[in-house]
Order: C-alpha cells, then sequence, then structure tokens
C-alpha cells in the first residue's frame, strides 16, 4: 500500500456541488498538506495542519475546507464547486520542513 | 506567490548529456529541496540542502546552493530516459513551517 493514499483518483462533478477529496496516511507523520497543481503555476498551498487540532490556511484557501479526523486522514472540500477549481490536487504528509514530504498520487478534479 | 523560480522552463537534451536547472528564491531559507514529478503523478522527494551547506550529492545527483544570491542549481549527470519528469524546488522559508514549490522545469531526455 501506498504511504500517502488519495481517493478519489480522479472526479468529474459539476459547479455548485459540494465535492470532498480523502487522503489518508500510513507513516505516522504529525503534519498534512493540500497543494493544488495547475499547468504552469506549480504547486500552492490550500490547507495545513500540524495536528487535529491545528488547522492553518494556505495561500489559496478561498472556496475550501478541510477536516483532520485522524492523525492518519485529512480531508478536502470543495463546498460549491467552480470550474477555475479543475485541478491536480495533491495531499502530502511530513514530519516537518527539515526533511521531505511524502505526496499522494493525486486527485484530478474537474468542474463542468 | 511563489518563493521559487526556476530556469529554463524547459530543457530537451540528449540522453548521456547532463542536465542543469537553476531554482532562484526570494527569502532566507532553513533549507532548500528538490523534488521529481513524473507526469501526472505525485512528487518524489529528491534532496535536501540546508542553509549552512553549499553543495549535497546523492548518485547522479548534485545540488549546489549559494544563500548569498539566493539561488541553488540542481545537476543531473549522464542523463538516461526514466529522467524525464519536471523537476521542482521547495524552500523552508525562516518561519513559515511550510514548503514553497517552484513553478518546475520540464525535462526532456531524447534517447
Amino acid at each position: 500500500d501506498a504511504d500517502v493514499t488519495q481517493t478519489p483518483r480522479n472526479r468529474i462533478t459539476k459547479t455548485g456541488k459540494r465535492i470532498m477529496l480523502e487522503c489518508s496516511q500510513t507513516k505516522g507523520h504529525d503534519r498534512m498538506y493540500w497543494y493544488r497543481q495547475d499547468p504552469g503555476l506549480g504547486l500552492r498551498l490550500i490547507y495545513y495542519s500540524f495536528d487535529v487540532k491545528d488547522i492553518n490556511k494556505g495561500e489559496i484557501s478561498d472556496g475550501y475546507s478541510v477536516s483532520r479526523q485522524a492523525q492518519a486522514k485529512f480531508s478536502l472540500s470543495l463546498e460549491s464547486a467552480i470550474p477555475n477549481q479543475t485541478a491536480l490536487y495533491f495531499c502530502a504528509a511530513g514530519t516537518g520542513t527539515n526533511y521531505g514530504y511524502t505526496f499522494g498520487s493525486g486527485t484530478r478534479l474537474t468542474v463542468v | 506567490s511563489q518563493q521559487g523560480e526556476e530556469d529554463p522552463q524547459a530543457l530537451s537534451i540528449q540522453e548521456g548529456e547532463n542536465a542543469t536547472m537553476n531554482c532562484s528564491y526570494k527569502t532566507s531559507i532553513n533549507n532548500l529541496q528538490w523534488y521529481r514529478q513524473n507526469s501526472g503523478r505525485g512528487l518524489v522527494h529528491l534532496i535536501l540542502i540546508r542553509s549552512n551547506e553549499r553543495e549535497k550529492h546523492s548518485g547522479r545527483l548534485r545540488v549546489t546552493l549559494d544563500t548569498s544570491k539566493k539561488s541553488s542549481s540542481l545537476l543531473i549527470t549522464a542523463s538516461r530516459a526514466a529522467d524525464t519528469a519536471s523537476y521542482f524546488c521547495a524552500t523552508d522559508a525562516k518561519g513559515a513551517q511550510k514548503l514553497v514549490f517552484g513553478q518546475g522545469t520540464r525535462l526532456t531526455i531524447n534517447p
């Protein structure tokens, strides 16, 4: 099994729908992150969490929310999806920035 | 806003040649990391260099860091077709407690 697992791998949804992307990790890391990748823009941080009770906004949190249900689980929700949220979404886990992150395989989200 | 900017945006070389990618950043950092991404897949951590280090090696990878110029370079020696991927630098700015990624360099190795 992968260290960081994201579900679903691909999703097509309609404008205005609520959608949840899920992430789980088996590494036992305290810190988890959600990034969004758009062509030519690299990865941008949406939200990050240092533990179950510590949630922080990243640079592009508007239109998104997160839930850290347990140390191993960190989900990302789009409350009302819009087409410009079409992107590749990555979850990552780590023990801190002094070490590398472990990334999931990504969720390709299309909002039509 | 992106902390790291990479240059070039795209690089195409012949198998066996060396590939050099550069990353510039804006603020003081604790460390700088390089990641590889195969098409549409998750990023894989390659190497981390701390702010008090100037050079680091891992297999065919060589990373340099010049904190006075706020820049880093990744050298891949004796490139292989399997090195075809996008490469990203990520910086851990002092006090930030999170990584900020550059836009990436798309490397193509031609057989």
